[in-house]
């Protein structure tokens, strides 16, 4: 069966400190896969995508980055944190019917 | 920026009503999407309308869409108290390879 698999599922870091978020799939080969950050209360805006391995997009200028390097796995990194990278972050990978399947989350408080 | 924009924000009603959440975006889409989030939790996939279609049922779920109108519509019928949880809109624009969020719908069922 295909799953995803998001951890850890609640972290804090002090400021200045470096992050690493993985993501794991299992189940399925070269998906689309995806982080998205979702701010307290709100939707959920897109950081990075991937299409495949060593294949990285990024939707908005930040302090994050992210990498592939194997075709299931999506990880999420910073050199250093800022305050403002606060937040709940989802991975995803893309279904074949277009439908988005989320992981569990990841709570990122930076102190 | 976020495509679709939930109406309501919030919306609380009494088990065994019916709850209508809209969404409204502002491109032409592919496929307009439905998912739902437990409180601190992934998001969770319940339904894809694909632009050609009007309407798509999923058990106690009905959505509808309307291209002319760029909006869309879920229903939920004989809401339970388990229903409770936030709804969000996503749409897939053209050859875009993810999926835009709007700001979602805090749905409250008071048993």
């Amino acid at each position: 069966s295909q799953t995803i698999h998001q951890w850890p599922a609640t972290l804090v870091q002090p400021v200045g400190s470096p992050l690493s978020l993985e993501c794991t799939v299992e189940g399925t080969s070269n998906p689309n896969l995806y982080w998205y950050r979702q701010a307290a209360g709100r939707g959920l805006q897109l950081l990075f995508y991937s299409v495949g391995i060593g294949q990285i997009s990024s939707e908005v200028p930040q302090n994050l980055s992210a990498s592939r390097p194997q075709d299931r796995q999506f990880i999420l990194s910073s050199k250093k944190l800022l305050l403002s990278d606060s937040g709940f972050y989802l991975c995803a990978w893309r279904t074949a019917n277009y439908g988005y399947t989320f992981g569990s989350g990841t709570r990122l408080t930076v102190v | 920026s976020q495509q679709g924009e939930e109406d309501p924000q919030a919306l609380s009603i009494q088990e065994g009503e019916n709850a209508t959440m809209n969404c409204s975006y502002k491109t032409s889409i592919n496929n307009l999407q439905w998912y739902r989030q437990n409180s601190g939790r992934g998001l969770v996939h319940l339904i894809l309308i694909r632009s050609n279609e009007r309407e798509k049922h999923s058990g106690r779920l009905r959505v509808t869409l309307d291209t002319s109108k760029k909006s869309s519509s879920l229903l939920i019928t004989a809401s339970r108290a388990a229903d409770t949880a936030s709804y969000f809109c996503a749409t897939h624009q053209g050859s875009a390879r993810q999926l835009t969020f709007g700001s979602g719908t805090q749905l409250t069922v008071l048993p």
